[in-house]
C-alpha cells in the first residue's frame, strides 16, 4: 500500500495567514492527489483534484501544487470558514489510501 | 445536485454482518465508480472498496475477505455488507461517487452524509 503523510499532524494560525500543509507519498503517484476538508460532524468535502485542479465551487484561496511524492495545499489566507482538518488522498493505485489529517486550529 | 443517502442499522453485534444501503439521487448511477469509506471516531479516513454501475468491484485487502459490494441500478442504489465484525468496525460509514477513474479523472467529489455504526453486544 502507498503511505501518505501529512505534516504537520496540527497546525495554529490566525485569520488572513498563509499557511501550507505537506502531504508525502511512499512512492511515486504522478498526480494523482487530491485534498479534502472535513469540518466536525460532517464529510469530507473535495477541494483539489489531480493535484492542482480547483474543484468548482471551492474559493480560489486554496490551491494544490507538486507531484511524484511530494504535495503540498495553501490556503492564501485564511477565513474563519477554514478552520477545519485537512486531508490528502492519493488514487494513484489500489487500496485508496488517505494521509492522517492535519488539524487546522485558530491561533 | 447529486445526493447520497446512506441507510442501515446504527447498532450491530459482535461476529455478526452489517449492512449498509447508500441511495443516489438527482443524477445517474452509471458511468460512475461508488466507493464506501469509514472513519473510527477521531481518526482518519479508510478506503473500503469501490464497485462500477456494471458490478466490477475492488475491495482493500485489509478487509477483502469480509467485504461484499453490490449494485442495484434500477433502484439506484449500491450496498456494502461486512461479515464478522468487531468493535474495531466502529465507525462513521460514508458512501461516495467515486470520480478518479473518469475523464476529469477528480476525487470523491459526492459524499453522504455518513452513518455511524457500532459494533457492541
Amino acid at each position: 500500500d502507498i503511505q501518505m503523510t501529512q505534516s504537520p499532524s496540527t497546525l495554529s494560525a490566525s485569520v488572513g495567514d498563509r499557511v501550507t500543509i505537506t502531504c508525502r507519498a511512499s512512492q511515486s503517484i504522478s498526480s494523482w492527489l487530491a485534498w479534502y476538508q472535513q469540518k466536525p460532524g460532517k464529510a469530507p468535502n473535495l477541494l483539489i483534484y489531480k493535484a492542482s485542479r480547483l474543484e468548482s465551487g471551492v474559493p480560489s484561496r486554496f490551491s494544490g501544487s507538486g507531484s511524484g511524492t511530494e504535495f503540498t495545499l495553501t490556503i492564501s489566507s485564511l477565513q474563519p470558514d477554514d478552520f477545519a482538518t485537512y486531508y490528502c488522498q492519493q488514487y494513484n493505485s489500489y487500496p485508496y489510501t488517505f494521509g492522517q489529517g492535519t488539524k487546522l486550529e485558530i491561533k | 445536485q447529486v445526493q447520497l443517502q446512506e441507510s442501515g442499522p446504527g447498532l450491530v453485534k459482535p461476529s455478526e454482518t452489517l449492512s449498509l444501503t447508500c441511495a443516489v439521487s438527482g443524477g445517474s448511477i452509471s458511468s460512475y465508480y461508488w466507493s464506501w469509506i469509514r472513519q473510527p471516531p477521531g481518526k482518519g479516513l479508510e478506503w473500503i472498496g469501490y464497485i462500477s454501475y456494471s458490478g466490477s468491484t475492488n475491495y482493500n485487502p485489509s478487509l477483502n475477505s469480509r467485504v461484499t459490494i453490490s449494485v442495484d441500478t434500477s433502484k439506484k442504489h449500491f450496498s456494502l455488507k461486512l461479515t464478522s465484525v468487531t468493535a474495531a468496525d466502529t465507525a462513521v460509514y460514508y458512501c461516495a461517487r467515486d470520480s478518479t477513474r473518469t475523464v476529469a479523472a477528480a476525487g470523491f467529489d459526492y459524499w453522504g452524509q455518513g452513518t455511524l455504526v457500532t459494533v457492541s453486544s
